[in-house]
């Protein structure tokens, strides 16, 4: 069975970089497409972008300019990176497994706040 | 890339049905047979429901079903039971990007 768990800081200051890693277990994290989703408290789903394990990405038009994603297949993660963060991005950030159909496979979810 | 529109609630008594409407465009519902659901409950992370439109995958109960006309996707849960209570999503792939719906809230009366 295939598991997500996101890590990194739970606090970030406004203008600066959120990092987040998500760590794939029960299976190879080779041959697929991940994908950063966040959660604004009492909102909906917002796909950020993908990153296929070759490095190959795609991201969300409207936060194109900020993301960054990446993968590290020898140690089974990938990761985002937000930068310039502001109040608005205060979120629960979800790691999942992306396939065109639908994305079958979620972490837990962590909660970033940016605050000074 | 504006978010896929759902209803913003929906209702039912226990073993009644629900149905809950997702409207894109043809760049995104319209253009590829790839609407899926999530189940979402409090504090926890979404659950696949329906992929490709209309597929159940393992472990799903068959009282959740799936389609799609045109621009718009719809989730019907027949057979309501208490622990469908939650909040819905659709969402759809849209040539290497992905678009979310705005969410719907189903309560059981």
């Amino acid at each position: 069975q295939v598991q997500l768990q996101e890590s990194g800081p739970g606090l970030v200051k406004p203008s600066e970089t959120l990092s987040l890693t998500c760590t794939v277990s029960g299976g190879s994290i080779s041959s697929y497409y991940w994908s950063w989703i966040r959660q604004p408290a009492g909102k909906g789903l917002e796909w950020i972008g993908r990153i296929y394990t070759s490095g190959s990405t795609n991201y969300n038009p409207s936060l194109k300019s900020r993301v960054t994603m990446s993968v590290d297949t020898s140690k089974n993660q990938f990761s985002l990176k937000l930068s310039s963060v502001t109040a608005a991005d205060t979120a629960v950030y979800y790691c999942a497994r992306a396939k065109a159909m639908g994305f079958d496979y979620w972490g837990q979810g962590t909660l970033v706040t940016v605050s000074s | 890339q504006s978010a896929l529109t759902q209803p913003p609630s929906a209702s039912g008594s226990p073993g009644q049905s629900v149905t809950i409407s997702c409207t894109g465009t043809s760049s995104d519902v319209g253009g590829y047979n790839y609407v899926s659901w999530y189940q979402q409950h409090p504090g926890k992370a979404p659950k696949l429901m329906i992929y490709e439109v209309s597929k159940r995958p393992s472990g799903v109960p068959d009282r959740f079903s799936g389609s799609k006309s045109g621009n718009t996707a719809s989730l019907t849960v027949s057979g309501l039971q208490a622990e469908d209570e939650a909040d819905y999503y659709c969402s759809s792939y849209a040539g290497s990007t992905y678009v979310f719906g705005t969410g719907t809230k189903v309560t059981v009366l």
